[in-house]
């Protein structure tokens, strides 16, 4: 069974820094796209980032690119989100997800996704 | 960018109504759309992808169609489970994702 489960996140000021992490489980990891998906409280998703396979090509949405790096290490099948410069609006539920296959030209089907982990930026 | 715009924002249906969802995308994504559910306190699940393809697991209630600019999620006779909310994405522009506003089925 696949399974995703994403830790790190909490409370931080403006202006902080958080890392979250992401275990993968029950899927040959290094063969897929992963990536971060989030959603503010009682609205909608928005894309955060995506890293292919081999981790060699990232992705960002806009109002990330320059504070947020998505990275992963294959041998601990484990994907990561290091966020910078946190403000006020990437307040959220984090979520992490895996590309529904590994073939390059479906990419961009999210399954299965984690449970979240949710960041607050506050003073 | 395109932008999806869902209707209805809400869908009020007793179960074993028909519920009918909407997403107009603002330029063709051609089949490239996908339909997810999200209960609350939970993740969402991805239902429909390549506009009429059933994930894994998923009811034979669950349908979806369309291509271009217009797509529909239909669940035939809704069960008490299905009390959601739905989001339709579009990857046509790799790797960027976008997601519409959301339709919540709510029980009438």
């Amino acid at each position: 069974e696949v399974q995703l489960l994403e830790s790190g996140g909490g409370l931080v000021q403006p202006g902080g820094s958080l890392r979250l992490s992401c275990a993968a489980s029950g899927f040959t990891f290094s063969s897929y796209t992963m990536g971060w998906v989030r959603q503010a409280p009682g609205e909608g998703l928005q894309w955060v980032s995506t890293i292919n396979g081999p981790g060699g090509s990232t992705f960002y949405a806009d109002s990330v690119k320059g504070r947020f790096t998505i990275s992963r290490d294959n041998s601990k099948n484990t994907l990561y989100l290091q966020m910078n410069s946190l403000r006020a609006e990437d307040t959220a539920i984090y979520y992490c997800a895996k590309d529904l296959v590994a073939a390059v030209d479906r990419r961009g089907w999210l399954d299965p996704w984690g449970q979240g982990t949710l960041v607050t930026v506050s003073s | 960018e395109i932008v999806l715009t869902q209707s209805p924002a809400t869908l009020s249906l007793s179960p074993g109504e028909r519920a009918t969802l909407s997403c107009r995308a603002s330029q063709s994504v051609s089949s490239y759309l996908a339909w997810y559910q999200q209960k609350p306190g939970q993740a969402p699940r991805l239902l429909i992808y390549d506009a009429s393809n059933r994930a894994t697991g998923i009811p034979a209630r669950f349908s979806g169609s369309g291509s271009g600019t217009d797509f529909t999620l239909t669940i035939n006779s809704v069960e008490p489970e299905d009390f959601a909310v739905y989001y339709c994405q579009h990857r046509s522009h790799w790797p960027s994702l976008t997601f519409g506003g959301g339709t919540k089925v709510e029980i009438k």
